[in-house]
């Protein structure tokens, strides 16, 4: 069974740069896509992007400028970076998983929530 | 793009049927039949119950049950319980190899 174990810095300045790691466990890291999401306190999820196990990345149009999502296939992790934090970039960082040719979203990291305060 | 549009809230009393509508549009919901549901309780992270506009994972009771009818898709819980209470939130794809998520429903049972 797969599962997503996710850890990062949780208090940036603005300006800074977030970065978020997620670990699979469970199987394979091929064939599938490996997604974060995220979701602002008392709001709803909000898709940031994918990157499959051939480097084949999908960002959402609004942070592509400031998203970078990478693969280390060897310790089977995935990293999120997201440049020049604001106070709008606080929220809960999700990660997760699709399968290559399915749309849905599954299983999902614990989530981390990452402030972003003067 | 904009997010999908559900309704900030749905109630039902246990046993009863519930329907969460989600509108999009023929760019997303309407143009594909990649809509799924999740389910989120309280600090916790989202949870599948529904892919492909209606099909379950293993595990999830058939008491969730998805539709489309055009540019809404649509989430029925049937014998409401109250572990059912809860937030949902549908996702679609919506080409370029985008997706967006509904701005969620809170569901309470009475």
């Amino acid at each position: 069974q797969v599962q997503l174990q996710q850890w990062g810095a949780g208090l940036l300045k603005p300006s800074e740069t977030l970065s978020l790691t997620c670990a699979f466990n469970g199987g394979s890291f091929s064939n599938y896509y490996w997604i974060w999401i995220r979701q602002p306190p008392g709001k709803g999820l909000e898709w940031i992007g994918e990157m499959n196990d051939s480097g084949r990345s999908n960002y959402n149009p609004s942070l592509k400028s400031r998203v970078t999502i990478s693969l280390d296939t060897s310790k089977k992790q995935f990293s999120l970076r997201l440049s020049s934090v604001t106070a709008a970039d606080t929220a809960v960082y999700y990660c997760a998983s699709r399968r290559e040719y399915s749309f849905e979203f599954d299983p999902w990291g614990q989530g981390t929530l990452v402030t972003v305060s003067p | 793009q904009s997010a999908l549009t559900q309704p900030p809230s749905a109630s039902g009393s246990p046993g009863q049927s519930v329907t969460i509508s989600c509108s999009g549009t023929s760019s997303d919901v309407g143009g594909y039949d990649y809509v799924s549901w999740y389910q989120q309780h309280p600090g916790k992270a989202p949870k599948l119950m529904i892919y492909e506009v209606n099909k379950r994972p293993s595990g999830v009771p058939d008491r969730f049950s998805g539709s489309k009818s055009g540019n809404t898709a649509s989430l029925t819980v049937s014998g409401l319980q109250a572990e059912d209470e809860a937030d949902y939130y549908c996702c679609s794809y919506a080409g370029s190899n985008n997706k967006i998520f509904g701005g969620g429903t809170k569901l309470t049972v009475l």
